[in-house]
């Protein structure tokens, strides 16, 4: 069994570019949800997909979109990336529908903006 | 917006003694899940107590919730040097959505 796994690891943008992060969700798994954690803080919800249907979204503006394919794998865009955008991008993926179900998170793509 | 509040924020003990962190939240919930996250990495599961559960155990690690209280707290025994990491507690507020609200989490350093 695979583990939730995301690329790149690493990247470094300037103000203004957009970015694509991708994550490949845990084998067996249906739903994916992105988390931004900025540096001293909490993960905080983007949005959850569910057989590649958005299932809810947070407090993001919309230059943040995501889409999930039919492997159940998964991109989060960012938009006219902006300082504050800076922070750990998190997936996390669950067998079904998330609610009352642990998460399984990646290992994160750290994303600088300069 | 924060959910849960950690306390403490940071929290530093020698090998072998236990650790207890305690997690604070403003709503209703069905259920609260503890996660360990080591060096600004991923996330790792520990635990999830359902709203009519008091108390779980995996381990080393004692979770109790108090839902009169809007608390919870997780103990972990015996502590290894491998246990420092920030842990969070993250609440389900329900429905199919289930997305996690996070607080801020907890710095455990434990020294050998």
């Amino acid at each position: 069994e695979t583990g939730v796994t995301q690329s790149p690891t690493h990247l470094i943008k300037t103000r203004g570019q957009q970015v694509t992060l991708r994550c490949s969700s845990q084998s067996g798994h249906n739903t994916v949800s992105w988390y931004q954690q900025a540096l001293g803080q909490g993960p905080q919800f983007i949005f959850q997909y569910y057989r590649e249907e958005e299932n809810g979204r947070g407090n993001f503006p919309p230059r943040f979109s995501g889409l999930q394919f039919p492997n159940y794998s998964s991109e989060l865009n960012v938009n006219a990336l902006e300082l504050d955008d800076s922070a750990l991008y998190l997936c996390a993926s669950s067998s079904g529908l998330a609610g009352g179900r642990a998460q399984y998170f990646g290992p994160g793509t750290r994303l600088t903006v300069l | 917006s924060q959910q849960g509040e950690e306390d403490p924020q940071a929290l530093s003990i020698q090998e072998g003694e236990n650790a207890t962190m305690n997690c604070s939240y403003k709503t209703s919930i069905n259920n609260l899940q503890w996660y360990r996250q080591n060096s600004g990495r991923g996330l790792v599961h520990l635990i999830l107590i359902r709203s009519n559960e008091r108390e779980k155990h995996s381990g080393r690690l004692r979770v109790t919730l108090d839902t009169s209280k809007k608390s919870s707290s997780l103990l972990i025994t015996a502590s290894r040097a491998a246990d420092t990491a920030s842990y969070f507690c993250a609440t389900d507020a329900g429905g199919s959505q289930g997305n996690l609200i996070f607080g801020k989490g907890t710095k455990l350093s434990v020294k050998p």
